[in-house]
């Protein structure tokens, strides 16, 4: 079955330390993006990929970077610049920029800063 | 203001209920939307997509869309406690050919239970 997928599911992280989120996804898809999600607040992009080798910061870049080095993969890595890690981060991907028949998720990572 | 405003509830039904969930935005250039159901802990799915105005019906959902008020709706008849989930509105810009681009909005997302 194509789809996305995420790890880890849970994830903790010390004040300070860096770490990388993973996304693969076997669709084919040439857009990839990631979301926050925190309660009330719906998603909101931090980045996003339209090809490999490209990518264009959202609306809450700051503190998290990424890579495409591949179609299948785009970690996100979250840093110690990021002073308020804790929340639930979603991947998705679409066929292309600007599909307009919606995007495939992910089942997310639980990030948690301890 | 937020392009897309939707309310967060929470909405709380008795099994059986019609639920209408609702979305708001602001700007007419959105012409493809979609509805979203997120179960806790859980990546969102596609329920439904509906292009320009109109009604689209699948099995007990049925979504709406004005236009002209901009506002568009999630109907769900005979719910369900399996129906208790976050659901996010999300809409896409058109192009005057009707072709669509850039990247989603999404709505806050309205949390349902359905209670037995």
């Amino acid at each position: 079955d194509g789809g996305i997928t995420q790890s880890p599911k849970y994830l903790f992280r010390k004040e300070g330390q860096n770490v990388t989120l993973s996304c693969e996804q076997n669709l084919n898809h040439d857009a990839m993006y990631w979301y926050r999600q925190d309660p009330g607040q719906g998603l909101r992009l931090i980045y996003y990929s339209q090809i490999v080798n490209d990518f264009q910061k959202g609306d809450i870049a700051e503190g998290y970077s990424v890579s495409r080095e591949k179609k299948e993969s785009f970690p996100l890595t979250v840093t110690s610049a990021q002073k308020n890690p804790t929340a639930f981060y979603l991947c998705a991907s679409s066929p292309h920029l600007g599909y307009g028949y919606g995007y495939t998720f992910g089942s997310g990572t639980r990030l948690t800063v301890v | 203001q937020k392009e897309v405003e939707q309310d967060p509830g929470p909405l709380s039904v008795p099994e059986g209920a019609i639920v209408s969930l609702n979305c708001t935005y602001s700007n007419s250039a959105f012409q493809y939307f979609m509805w979203y159901r997120q179960y806790s802990r859980k990546g969102p799915e596609l329920l439904m997509y509906t292009y320009s105005s109109g009604n689209k019906e699948d099995g007990r959902f049925t979504a709406q869309v004005d236009k002209s008020s901009k506002y568009i709706s999630l109907f769900i008849r005979d719910s369900q406690p399996s129906d208790s989930a976050t659901y996010l509105c999300a809409m896409m810009y058109s192009n005057a050919g009707g072709t669509s681009y850039g990247k989603l909005t999404f709505g806050q997302g309205t949390i349902l239970t359905v209670h037995p």
